[in-house]
């Protein structure tokens, strides 16, 4: 079974400063996709970023990029520019092909992240 | 183009009742997923749906829960004899099409379920 780790319960950042998110994850299989999710207080879940086990370049979207180390099975997030709106709890979740046409997610117990005017 | 609709957005069951939580999926989308967030957790998958059929559920317990999702109308996932263990949010995803790592399933606002 796959697991997901975020080791950080809660963090916070300055407004305008970075701000990086732990992933770790642990799988025997060798073709899996990451993702990060945003839950804002309104319980949305929202598709951050996604990464494919197989491409060894970081994905970036925006003010958001991974650092997707494979071998050591990290998948950091890093927030540039923190805004106010990036106050939520992030999910790093792990995706595989499970059977019977079905892809599942795994999600790790999440990171509150707040950001400070 | 509404997203996934979920109701009701919080929901109080007593011990022993039953627990009717309902999806409907964006406009297009015949696959459903439910997902279920305990207090302190991150989403843990139940069930997978297309319409009529129930794809996997791997995920759900094997008494007390049943989804289905008719060829009308919108997803259920139904909870019976409900206790204080099933209090958690519950949420619905839907794509058009199996999800796969570049086609997104899109998720609801959750029923948050309170037992009492």
């Amino acid at each position: 079974a796959q697991t997901v780790t975020q080791s950080q319960p809660e963090m916070s950042v300055q407004e305008a400063e970075t701000v990086t998110l732990s992933c770790t994850y642990d799988t025997s299989e060798n073709n899996y996709y990451l993702f990060w999710y945003k839950q804002p207080p309104s319980r949305q879940m929202i598709l951050v970023i996604r990464q494919e086990a197989y491409k060894q370049q970081n994905a970036t979207e925006n003010r958001f990029s991974v650092n997707f180390q494979k071998a050591a099975k990290s998948f950091s997030l890093k927030i540039s520019d923190s805004q106010l709106g990036d106050t939520a709890m992030y999910f790093c979740a792990f995706m595989k092909y499970s059977g019977a046409g079905s892809y599942q997610l795994t999600f790790g117990k999440g990171t509150k992240l707040s950001v400070i005017p | 183009n509404a997203g996934v609709m979920q109701n009701p957005r919080h929901l109080v069951r007593r011990r022993g009742q039953e627990a009717r939580l309902r999806c409907s999926p964006m406009k297009g989308h015949s696959h459903v997923y439910w997902y279920r967030q305990l207090p302190e957790e991150g989403l843990k998958f139940m069930v997978y749906l297309q319409k009529e059929n129930i794809i996997d559920e791997s995920g759900m317990p094997k008494e007390r829960f049943s989804a289905e999702f008719p060829k009308e109308g919108p997803s259920i996932l139904r909870i019976q004899q409900v206790v204080r263990g099933d209090s958690a949010a519950y949420f619905c995803a839907s794509s058009p099409d199996s999800v796969t790592w570049n086609t997104e399933a899109f998720f609801g606002q959750g029923t948050r379920l309170t037992v009492v």
